[in-house]
């Protein structure tokens, strides 16, 4: 399986400090994603990034990926209490399917 | 806004009863999945659906069906709820653009379904 795995699996920082979370996978991939899931519910899309892309910025949030290492990481930057929640990879799996990895939980405190 | 839409948010069944999760989203997406989410395994795919009437396994199928009707609508069927059936329920779509790779999944808020 190419499943994407988080690390680490759990992350508590304070507010206004970066974050880093990172996401290791085992075949080539056409793409990689990042999702946030609040406690309880569903998962927000957050970022995409294509296999030929190193690097991509959404707002707070940087992604780079490394296909020779078949790793990605996801910065936020200035966290905020509103950051806190589980953070997962998805890559691309062909045949219009994603596979997820188990999850970053972040933990901002004031 | 892309939205998808769940019948439920909790749900509380009995063992051996028949349990239908319905998913609706408005966005006209070709692409239907439905995931369960358990602590520590992440997101499983049970089953999607890439068309109406046209479905395919995930990686853990076994006591679940699926119905797609109407490209708007994907129902998840519990056929004989069993106890290890309870797990929070994630339903999700996306287009289809290039056949061979995926594109971003919207998901809905999930159904928290317990069987006792």
């Amino acid at each position: 399986s190419q499943q994407g795995e988080e690390d680490p699996q759990a992350l508590s920082i304070q507010e206004g400090e970066n974050a880093t979370m990172n996401c290791s996978y085992k075949t080539s991939i056409n793409n990689l994603q990042w999702y946030r899931q609040n406690s309880g519910r569903g998962l927000v899309h957050l970022i995409l990034i294509r296999s030929n892309e190193r690097e991509k910025h959404s707002g707070r949030l940087r992604v780079t990926l490394d296909t020779s290492k078949k790793s990605s990481s996801l910065l936020i930057t200035a966290s905020r209490a509103a950051d806190t929640a589980s953070y997962f990879c998805a890559t691309d799996a062909g045949a219009q399917k994603l596979v997820f990895g188990q999850g970053t939980r972040l933990t901002i405190n004031p | 806004d892309v939205k998808v839409t769940q019948s439920s948010r909790y749900l509380v069944k009995r063992t051996g009863e028949k349990v239908f999760l319905e998913c609706v989203q408005d966005m006209d997406h070709e692409n239907m999945f439905w995931y369960r989410q358990d602590p520590g395994l992440g997101l499983r795919l049970i089953y999607f659906s890439y068309d109406v009437k046209m479905k395919e396994k995930g990686d853990i199928p076994e006591g679940y069906s699926v119905s797609r009707e109407k490209k708007e609508r994907f129902s998840l069927i519990l056929e004989s709820a069993s106890t290890n059936q309870t797990s929070m329920y994630l339903c999700a779509s996306s287009p289809l653009l290039f056949r061979a790779t995926s594109d971003t999944q919207y998901f809905g808020p999930g159904t928290r379904l317990t069987v006792l």
